[in-house]
Parts: structure tokens; sequence; C-alpha cells
């Protein structure tokens, strides 16, 4: 069956921290996206990547980094540069190089300073 | 730059009632244009899309009619069900760079029994 898978769902961190949110998809699909959600708020790019051992800032990049060593892995970090990294973060992945084509969601993260 | 605008909510509704959310859209060139669902604590589902001008995109009753000359591609539904609550994404896809979704705030769909 093939999907996004993101891990755990839900997470918390202590002041001062870095955790790092699991993105995998069996979909073969090029492209991964990771996007952050804030309460009635639509969602924001945080980094992207359109192939293996290449990715690019997306519109709020501070605190956070990434990597894709494999085609199916875009790990996010969460650093403790982000200073307000309580939200809802969610991953996508998109087949082909085509800006028509849509993109497909995991279930999300729910990230929690304490 | 991309924007999405869309209506402002919470939509409040009884059972089979018809439902508009609005969207409009500001773009370079001419975008594909998705409608995304997001039910309580989980990701977002793509509803339907639209390539083109005057493309009508459809799944599960619902509608949208991509409306180059108004820039908008607004939702539809004849007969809501209850199973319908949840909260309603526009989005377009940028054609060049990241190619990322541009979303709308989303809106916040209850349907009555």
């Amino acid at each position: 069956d093939g999907g996004i898978t993101q891990s755990p769902k839900y997470l918390f961190r202590k002041e001062g921290q870095n955790v790092t949110l699991s993105c995998e998809q069996n979909l073969n699909h090029d492209a991964m996206y990771w996007y952050r959600q804030d309460p009635g708020q639509g969602l924001r790019l945080i980094y992207y990547s359109q192939i293996v051992n290449d990715f690019q800032k997306g519109d709020i990049a501070e605190g956070y980094s990434v990597s894709r060593e494999k085609k199916e892995s875009f790990p996010l970090t969460v650093t403790s540069a982000q200073k307000n990294p309580t939200a809802f973060y969610l991953c996508a992945s998109k087949p082909g190089t085509s800006g028509y084509n849509e993109q497909f969601f995991g279930p999300g993260t729910r990230l929690t300073v304490l | 730059g991309n924007s999405v605008t869309q209506m402002e909510g919470p939509v409040t509704l009884s059972e089979e009632a018809f439902l508009t959310i609005n969207c409009t859209y500001t773009a370079t060139g001419y975008p594909s244009l998705f409608w995304y669902v997001q039910y309580p604590g989980e990701g977002l589902q793509l509803l339907l899309k639209a390539t083109k001008a005057d493309d009508k995109g459809s799944n599960k009753g619902f509608e949208a009619t991509y409306r180059k000359e108004t820039t908008s591609f607004h939702l539809e539904k004849g007969s809501v069900q209850v199973s319908d609550s949840a909260v309603y994404f526009c989005a377009l896809s940028e054609l060049q760079g990241a190619q990322k979704l541009v979303f709308g705030q989303g809106t916040r769909l209850t349907i009555n029994p």
C-alpha cells in the first residue's frame, strides 16, 4: 500500500533541544516538501527537495534543517534556533517534474515545546 | 507573488443544505488549482483539482470550476452530510522553482444533523 508515513505522531521538546521528525514515502516520488501549519492558518513551506542529495530553503527555513540522502526519506530537524516551534508539521511528496501535479500528504507530526 | 484568498469561516450548515466556499487567487501564468480537505488531527487529502481554464474538478459530490476571467475556484456541493465536517483548503501550484503549493487560510465547515 503506497503512501507517506510520518513519525512520531506527537512530539514534545524541551527548550534548547533539537528534535528530528521522520518522513518516508514509498510512492517513488522525486520531490518532497515540509510544511508548517499553525492554528487557523494555511500551510507554509519550510524546505523542499526535488532530487536526492539536493534541497532548498522555503519561505520559513530559519531554525530548521533537512537532509535527502535517499529518495524515500526526507527528515526535518527542528533546532533550538527555531524560536516558536510549536505547530503541526506536514510532509508531502509529488511525482515527476511538472508543477501541474498534486502533492500527497502524510498524517503529520504535532510538535509541542514544553 | 502568488496568493490564495478563501472565504472566512467558520461555516455552519444543516444536513442536506447547499454549500459554497469561495476561493480567489492571484498568480503568474495559469497554475493548477486544488481543494484539499483536512479532518481533525490528520494530514491533507486531495479533494479535487483543475489544471486549465474552464476545467471542472469533481469528487464525492463536490465540484469546482477553474474560472480564469474571475480568477476563482469556488467549491460547491448540492447536499452536505455530517461526514463533510472538516477544514477545506484552496491551493494553487506554482509552476516554476519549488513548485510549492500556496494555500488559503482554510475554512472550517461544520454540518449539523
